[in-house]
């Protein structure tokens, strides 16, 4: 089975630039996250769906920062304008229920670096 | 809201076994544990709900005391495998009727040496 995809899986950029960062849940997963992880920070939610649906945003760092979920097989998180303290590896990850009950599935990753 | 984990970090020689710790200061509703190797995404290991359920994965176990607020991972006769960054999970709910969401401790070190 396929797992969670993301793409892309590097990205360099420089300050003020659009980054657009892409997902696509396992099939039949309910609930999509985004989170950042940085050496200072760890691993931060930034936000997270349930159908297709924002359920907690309080994560994302600033209005720069804006997610969105058209359909139940894809997911977007788009940075503008991106700043050097914006690099970090953002993964998405999905689960068949969110809370506790099943296990998060996570991407592999996008490896950011804002020059 | 943020799960204290420790040790931060722990040496081991191949065999030998430890424990990892996960402490809340919030009621616990569950415990995750994800071990992430260098440059790679974290990979699920187990889940642990509320009733002190003792859950394991080949020679990996943890319990869960919802009384303490803690969880621990057990990791026994360790191989280089295990090698990696361990983090656990707390459930925190947000809204009624919706899953709540996790929160990650700041992870273990764990090096295996042979």
């Amino acid at each position: 089975d396929a797992g969670v995809i993301q793409s892309p899986r590097h990205e360099v950029t420089e300050m003020g630039q659009e980054v657009t960062l892409r997902c696509k849940p396992i099939s039949g997963h309910d609930y999509l996250f985004w989170y950042r992880q940085t050496m200072m920070r760890g691993l931060e939610l930034l936000i997270y769906f349930n159908n297709n649906v924002p359920i907690d945003d309080s994560g994302m760092p600033e209005d720069r920062f804006s997610a969105k979920m058209p359909n139940a097989s894809f997911s977007t998180l788009k940075i503008q304008p991106s700043e050097p303290r914006d690099s970090a590896v953002y993964f998405c990850a999905s689960s068949q229920q969110g809370g506790g009950n099943q296990p998060q599935h996570f991407g592999d990753g996008t490896r950011l670096s804002i020059l | 809201q943020q799960p204290v984990q420790s040790p931060q970090a722990v040496i081991l020689r191949e065999g030998e076994d430890a424990v990892i710790n996960c402490s809340s200061s919030k009621a616990l509703y569950s415990v995750h544990w994800y071990r992430q190797k260098h440059g790679e995404a974290p990979v699920f290991l187990m889940i642990l709900l509320k009733g002190g359920e003792q859950k394991g994965h080949e020679k990996i176990s943890a319990s869960f005391n919802e009384k303490k607020q803690q969880s621990s991972l057990y990791l026994t006769a360790s191989q280089l495998s295990y090698s990696g960054t361990y983090f656990c999970g707390t459930e925190i709910p947000v809204l009624y009727n919706q899953g709540g969401k996790l929160i990650f401790g700041q992870g273990t070190e764990l090096s295996v040496k042979p």
